[in-house]
């Protein structure tokens, strides 16, 4: 899963609670993304950064938002908004903005389990 | 709009029998495909991309992928399969000279691999 961590591994909340999905990489990757997967849907997109203090939806950022002060660090945060959230969310990171034929790296992942 | 089309959702094969898992892409302009393999309730590992060049692309654990422009495929393959090899594979594509925009992904394809 190479530099980028997820925190926690396994999360649980309750319905009408925010709340915020860590992700790290030490890879001085410069743009980050967040999926969601659900079985049989694939991954889908929610949010991505390219640079610092800048960030795009996705096709699903609907009930989510992120932010993104440290290169380092992407984190999301699923709202109360969100209908459905429970799913395994993951992070992933490339090297450049702005240049194409990078593969992104991925994080480990976080279930987000809503009770 | 770009997409990606993985066409079986399972794909069985006995071990030490060749496996293909398969790939067909839409894109406005030149693709970068690539596969990326999951393990459960990981995130993803990259195997191989094709940027350009060779349409026989190698990669990691054997594996190796054949782009073929006409049919706007990028079918996964290996010689001769593992137990291992039993996982979620998934297909995904970025337009060339797009920028490092998100990779767009396949819902993917379950491989089973039978002693």
């Amino acid at each position: 899963d190479g530099g980028i961590t997820q925190s926690p591994k396994y999360l649980f909340r309750k319905e009408g609670q925010n709340v915020t999905l860590s992700c790290e990489q030490n890879l001085n990757h410069d743009a980050m993304y967040w999926y969601r997967q659900d079985p049989g849907q694939g991954l889908r997109l929610i949010y991505y950064s390219q640079i610092v203090n800048d960030f795009q939806k996705g096709d699903i950022a609907e009930g989510y938002s992120v932010s993104r002060e440290k290169k380092e660090s992407f984190p999301l945060t699923v709202t109360s908004a969100q209908k459905n959230p429970t799913a395994f969310y993951l992070c992933a990171s490339t090297i450049r903005s702005g240049a194409g034929p990078d593969e992104q790296f991925f994080g480990p992942g976080t279930r987000l389990t809503v009770l | 709009a770009q997409s990606v089309a993985q066409p079986e959702d399972q794909v069985n094969v006995a071990e030490g029998n060749p496996l293909t898992v398969k790939c067909t892409y839409s894109v406005s302009g030149n693709p970068y495909l690539f596969w990326y393999v999951q393990y459960p309730n990981r995130g993803l590992q990259f195997l191989l991309k094709y940027i350009t060049g060779d349409n026989l692309v190698k990669g990691s654990y054997g594996f190796e992928a054949e782009f073929n422009k006409s049919q706007t495929s990028f079918h996964l393959k290996k010689p001769s399969a593992l137990v291992s090899d039993s996982a979620l594979y998934f297909c995904a594509v970025r337009v060339a000279n797009s920028g490092n925009t998100p990779l767009v992904f396949g819902k993917g394809t379950r491989l089973s691999v039978i002693a």
